[in-house]
């Protein structure tokens, strides 16, 4: 099985700041990678797929790079509304992996 | 817009089937680009994938508990079902039904079914 790992597993952040969350899997997934925001007692909310096409919805602030085996979420001016747990998944020959997720608070 | 809505009991005995519904409302759950799936969250963790389903019954499960899934559609009910059998505490968590795109990535969730295993 393909193992993501993805870190911090907390960010601690302010207003305004440059946010980056990594993600990396144990063999390379081509860009089979989405990105999700998810805030307590909701489900979580797709921000990324293809590992950097972004969501009809989602604010221009999030963006998403990477190929292989190494991925990036970035949020370039983090919001109020962005303090949240973020999650990266995996998907390759019909089967889905989530990272262990992020979450980003106050600073 | 399409909504997914999760129902059955929210408790469950040890060693028993856990079973829920997902109904499809707004939308097609024949549509022929979409899955649907299953992901579950315990309390105070992350997210797992537990399996998947297409319209016309093709389904594909995380191999960690492909033993004890079953998953399978009613269209004529625009319903998808999950069966998890000889629960445990460990199986107590938020289980979540969402659409997933042909890849295998979820946009749209339902709102969640807390399932507790307790005797």
């Amino acid at each position: 099985d393909i193992q993501m790992t993805q870190s911090p597993s907390t960010l601690s952040a302010s207003v305004g700041d440059r946010v980056t969350i990594t993600c990396r899997a144990s063999q390379s997934i081509a860009s089979w990678v989405a990105w999700y925001q998810q805030k307590p007692g909701k489900a979580p909310n797709l921000l990324i797929y293809e590992a950097s096409r972004l969501e009809s919805g989602v604010p221009s602030r999030f963006s998403g790079s990477g190929s292989g085996t190494d991925f990036t979420l970035t949020i370039s001016s983090l919001q109020p509304d962005d303090f949240a747990t973020y999650y990266c998944q995996l998907y390759k020959s019909y089967s889905a992996t989530f990272g262990q997720g992020t979450k980003v608070e106050v600073k | 817009q399409l909504q997914l809505q999760g129902s059955g009991p929210g408790l469950v005995q040890p060693s028993e089937t856990l079973s829920l519904n997902c109904t499809v409302s707004g939308g097609s759950i024949t549509d022929s680009y979409y899955y649907w799936g299953w992901i579950r969250q315990p309390p105070g963790k992350g997210l797992e994938w537990i399996g998947s389903i297409y319209y016309t019954g093709n389904t594909f499960y995380n191999p960690s508990l492909k033993s004890r899934v079953t998953i399978s559609v009613d269209t004529s009910k625009s319903q998808f079902s999950l069966r998890l059998s000889s629960v445990t505490a460990a199986d107590t968590a938020l289980y979540y039904c969402a659409r997933a795109r042909s890849k295998q990535y979820f946009d749209y969730w339902g709102q969640g079914a807390l399932v507790t295993v307790s005797s």
